[in-house]
């Protein structure tokens, strides 16, 4: 297994336009998480599914955010209407439900930058 | 009150010595569990050591080793025979409660420099 792979790497954008970062998991795992990291700070939760359902979301997640994991494998985050303050790395983790550690191995990220 | 406190912005190390990251957590929940994760600067997060709230001996794995503290909530890393490799910055996590599903709350971490 190749490990959690996100798509893409670097991401350039203008204020205002949409982007979408691609996660996909590693292949057994069932639950699936997406974090936000700014600069000099650890990363900050931004939701979670449970197979296709997506179970919990923070408040740091407007209306402008949403994810989605439609077959329960790979997940999208749409970004609408970009704002400056969006620039960030979009960290996305996958892990085994169930009972145990359940200890959360992460991609590499979408380093997002708003012009 | 932040769930994670690492204190230490960032530590150096001489080669081949061992040294501790600091790492403090604030929870009411009776079960939890704690992590450590290395980020090299191509931004991966890199999974270390777990240990949970009922264990009742330090997690070892390698060259990491977790020095557990319950009564001062304390989760302090340890890193013998340091390596350059090790040079990243280092994050404590916590997951709350019996759910596995939660999220993970994250320090502000720590940068480990080591010196040859």
């Amino acid at each position: 297994d190749t490990g959690v792979s996100q798509d893409p790497r670097h991401k350039i954008t203008k204020r205002g336009q949409n982007v979408t970062f691609r996660c996909d998991p590693i292949s057994e795992h069932n639950r699936l998480y997406w974090y936000r990291q700014t600069l000099g700070q650890g990363p900050e939760f931004l939701t979670y599914f449970q197979n296709e359902a997506q179970l919990e979301k923070s408040r740091l997640l407007s209306d402008r955010f949403s994810a989605e994991r439609p077959k329960g494998s790979f997940s999208t985050l749409e970004i609408q209407r970009t704002e400056q303050g969006d620039s960030a790395m979009y960290l996305c983790a996958s892990s085994f439900g169930g009972q145990g550690k359940n200890i959360q191995y992460f991609g590499a990220g979408t380093r997002l930058s708003v012009l | 009150a932040q769930k994670i406190t690492q204190t230490q912005p960032g530590m150096f190390v001489q080669e081949k010595e061992a040294v501790t990251l600091d790492c403090t957590y604030d929870t009411s929940d009776q079960s939890y569990g704690l992590f450590w994760y290395k980020q090299p600067s191509s931004g991966e997060m890199i999974f270390l050591i777990y240990q949970g709230s009922y264990d009742e001996q330090n997690a070892t794995e390698g060259r990491y080793s977790l020095n557990f503290q319950k009564a001062r909530k304390s989760a302090n890393l340890v890193i013998s025979a340091s390596q350059l490799g090790d040079s990243a910055m280092y994050f404590c996590a916590m997951r709350e409660g019996e759910n596995t599903g939660n999220q993970f709350y994250f320090g502000t971490g720590t940068s480990l420099t080591v010196i040859p």
